[in-house]
């Protein structure tokens, strides 16, 4: 059984620009979560894809959007980037349909905003 | 809304010692309560969760934590910790299984393990 995968590990960015970070799901399941954690704070909900379409979403500006492919897989897109955009980010997989659909959480990606 | 209060930032506890670490929640609903713990440069991974039922939910790695209703707490227990368990501790609450609104995370506590 494969876990989650991110990629980058690292990225390093200047304010403005634009990322996309990417995110492998867990073997069998179809949803996929996307958390920013700043640097000594508890993971913060972006949004949530469930068939390849944004389910639900946390607390984050339109500049942060999302894509989920066919196969699950996930991509997290931030533009016009700004300083306070420099975090951890994880993602994390579950099978929607379970009582409790448990989340798996990927390594995460660093990213830094110079 | 919901909001999860990890009452101690840091934790030092000498090895083999218990431990417990704090966790209050606020929900106007029903709530599953879970305990997540991150080793340094890695993502995160789930100890314990209560959804329903007995009280005293018991995890991996010797952990266990118990769900106090009238309280609002989750708090987190081992009863002898080891040098392996310094890492970051977070509590989380969410009302639909962590599925549409996502995970609401508190702010964590890190465990330090003196020798």
């Amino acid at each position: 059984e494969t876990g989650v995968t991110q990629s980058p590990t690292h990225l390093i960015k200047t304010r403005g620009q634009q990322v996309t970070l990417r995110c492998s799901s867990q073997s069998g399941h179809n949803t996929v979560s996307w958390y920013q954690q700043a640097l000594g704070q508890g993971p913060q909900f972006i949004f949530q894809y469930y068939r390849e379409e944004e389910n639900g979403r946390g607390n984050f500006p339109p500049r942060f959007s999302g894509l989920q492919f066919p196969n699950y897989s996930s991509e997290l897109n931030v533009n016009a980037l700004e300083l306070d955009d420099s975090a951890l980010y994880l993602c994390a997989s579950s099978l929607a349909g379970t009582i409790y659909n448990e989340q798996f959480f990927g390594p995460g990606t660093r990213l830094t905003v110079l | 809304a919901q909001s999860v209060t990890q009452l101690d930032s840091q934790v030092p506890v000498f090895e083999e010692a218990p431990v417990e670490l704090r966790c209050n929640y606020s929900s106007s609903v029903s709530v599953y309560l879970f305990w997540y713990v991150q080793y340094p440069n890695q993502g995160l991974q789930l100890l314990l969760k209560y959804l329903s039922g007995s009280t005293l939910v018991k995890g991996i790695n010797g952990f266990e934590a118990e769900f106090n209703k009238s309280q609002t707490s989750f708090h987190l227990r081992k009863p002898s910790v080891h040098i392996s368990d310094t890492a970051e501790y977070f509590c989380a609450v969410s009302d639909s299984g962590g599925g549409a609104d996502g995970l609401t995370f508190g702010k964590g506590t890190h465990l330090i393990i003196q020798p």
